[in-house]
């Protein structure tokens, strides 16, 4: 079966403008997260989609950081004002929440959209 | 606050040895697991191998093996028979059951590993 994707696969902006990432997570997936990863580091959790849960945004680091998911299927990140220190990978990655399992679940990522900020 | 350390900023091993990835975490947490994920330098994320904190063995998956050594919180990855393409960067992650993200996954800021042939 197909993976998660993501796209684009790399996004090169100006700073100041606006960039949306995409996310498709495996079908049937009802978890979500987003995470960030800087060059040469380990990943920053950004937000969690669960069902119709609301979402955690405890990671997000400012309000020009955004994101929304409809049911379990895609969902989309938006970056507004893009700034220099934006520039990054953005992984997203789902799993298959299961009762009496908490914690254990794999999540599968996606390839990543790298972001340059000029 | 969960805090997952690697201080093994890069590490070398001949092809067909075993190396050993080293990882401390903090929790307060009673309930965690632990995950170890290998990211080539293509960029995409590959589960690797899984260890609760209930578990009262070791984890094995093929040639990776988790050396989870509960009251010293270290959770090393083993990999025996290093293969040419076992080169890349390893990062070791715990998820929080408890949190109010479920399953969020903290990293720690992950190996380099080359095999040499």
């Amino acid at each position: 079966g197909a993976g998660v994707s993501q796209s684009p696969s790399n996004k090169v902006t100006e700073k100041g403008k606006d960039v949306e990432l995409r996310c498709d997570p495996i079908s049937g997936h009802t978890a979500l997260y987003w995470y960030r990863q800087r060059l040469g580091q380990g990943l920053e959790f950004l937000i969690y989609f669960q069902g119709n849960s609301a979402p955690d945004k405890s990671g997000l680091p400012s309000d020009r950081f955004s994101a929304e998911r409809t049911g379990e299927s895609v969902s989309t990140l938006t970056i507004q004002r893009t700034q220099q220190e934006d520039s990054a990978v953005y992984l997203c990655a789902s799993s298959l929440r299961v009762e009496g399992l908490a914690g254990a679940e794999t999540q599968y990522f996606g390839p990543g959209t790298r972001l340059l900020v000029l | 606050a969960q805090k997952i350390t690697q201080t093994q900023p890069g590490m070398f091993v001949q092809e067909k040895e075993a190396v050993t990835l080293d990882c401390t975490y903090d929790t307060s947490d009673p309930s965690y697991g632990l995950f170890w994920y290998k990211q080539p330098s293509s960029g995409e994320m590959i589960f690797l191998i899984y260890q609760g904190s209930y578990d009262q063995q070791n984890a094995t998956e093929g040639r990776y093996s988790l050396n989870f050594q509960k009251a010293r919180k270290s959770a090393n990855l083993v990999i025996s028979a290093s293969q040419l393409g076992d080169s890349a960067m390893y990062f070791c992650a715990m998820s929080d059951p408890g949190g109010t993200s479920y399953g969020k996954l903290t990293f720690g800021q992950g190996t380099i590993l080359t095999v040499h042939p």
